[in-house]
């Protein structure tokens, strides 16, 4: 069974730019939630998304969004790009909300210059 | 205050040593998780826990509610345990991370 993958796996944008970013969740799992990870933060948790509805969400600023389709695959996006952006964004596919076991992709990589 | 607090930031053991990690909590929080990311940043997830104690092979998992405490233990420790751990705590409306401890185990 494959796991969660996201795409791309690095990214360099460059200050005021936008981005997008990519995560598609286990087979048959509902429910996708986003974090970043920077070494002066630790891990923070963005949003999550259940049902192609947003359920939850952290303490991020609006430039941050994202959406979720039928098929469950999910999309983030941040608009004007900041240097403190830069970040490892991780997202984590589970079969329900938040209550279960998370599966976790790898990562994007984003480097903002 | 964090939320979500853990000790040791960092701990440097001995292959075959029992390990303990801490994790501490704010009211608000309904479930613990606790993550292992090892270097490259790839993250597992551990255990998902709201009472009592969970075990998988060498680690276990612990969770106090009154005390709002939770531990993670690991027996026999390997050098392929070193790893960053990381405690979640499951709010209402969101997770909270603690900022997680360091841990080397030396052959």
């Amino acid at each position: 069974k494959a796991g969660v993958t996201q795409t791309p796996r690095y990214l360099i944008k460059t200050r005021g730019q936008q981005v997008t970013l990519s995560c598609s969740p286990i087979s048959g799992h509902r429910s996708v939630s986003w974090y970043q990870q920077t070494p002066g933060q630790g891990l923070q948790f963005l949003f999550e998304y259940f049902s192609e509805t947003q359920r939850n969400k952290g303490n991020f600023p609006g430039r941050f969004s994202g959406r979720q389709f039928s098929n469950s695959r999910s999309e983030m996006n941040v608009s004007t790009l900041e240097l403190g952006d830069s970040a490892l964004y991780l997202c984590a596919s589970s079969a329900e909300l938040s209550n279960y076991g998370y599966t976790f992709g790898s990562g994007t990589r984003l480097t903002v210059v | 205050k964090n939320e979500v607090e853990q000790s040791p930031q960092n701990l440097t053991a001995q292959e075959g040593e029992f390990i303990t990690i801490n994790c501490s909590y704010s009211v608000g929080i309904s479930a613990l998780h606790w993550l292992q990311q090892h270097p490259g940043g790839g993250i597992v997830s551990l255990f998902m826990l709201s009472s009592g104690k969970k075990k998988h092979g060498r680690l276990i998992a612990t969770i106090n509610i009154q005390e709002k405490h939770s531990s993670l233990h690991i027996t026999a420790s390997h050098p392929r345990d070193s790893a960053v751990y990381i405690c979640g705590g499951q709010g209402a409306q969101k997770l909270v991370f603690g900022q997680g401890t360091r841990l080397t185990i030396n052959p």
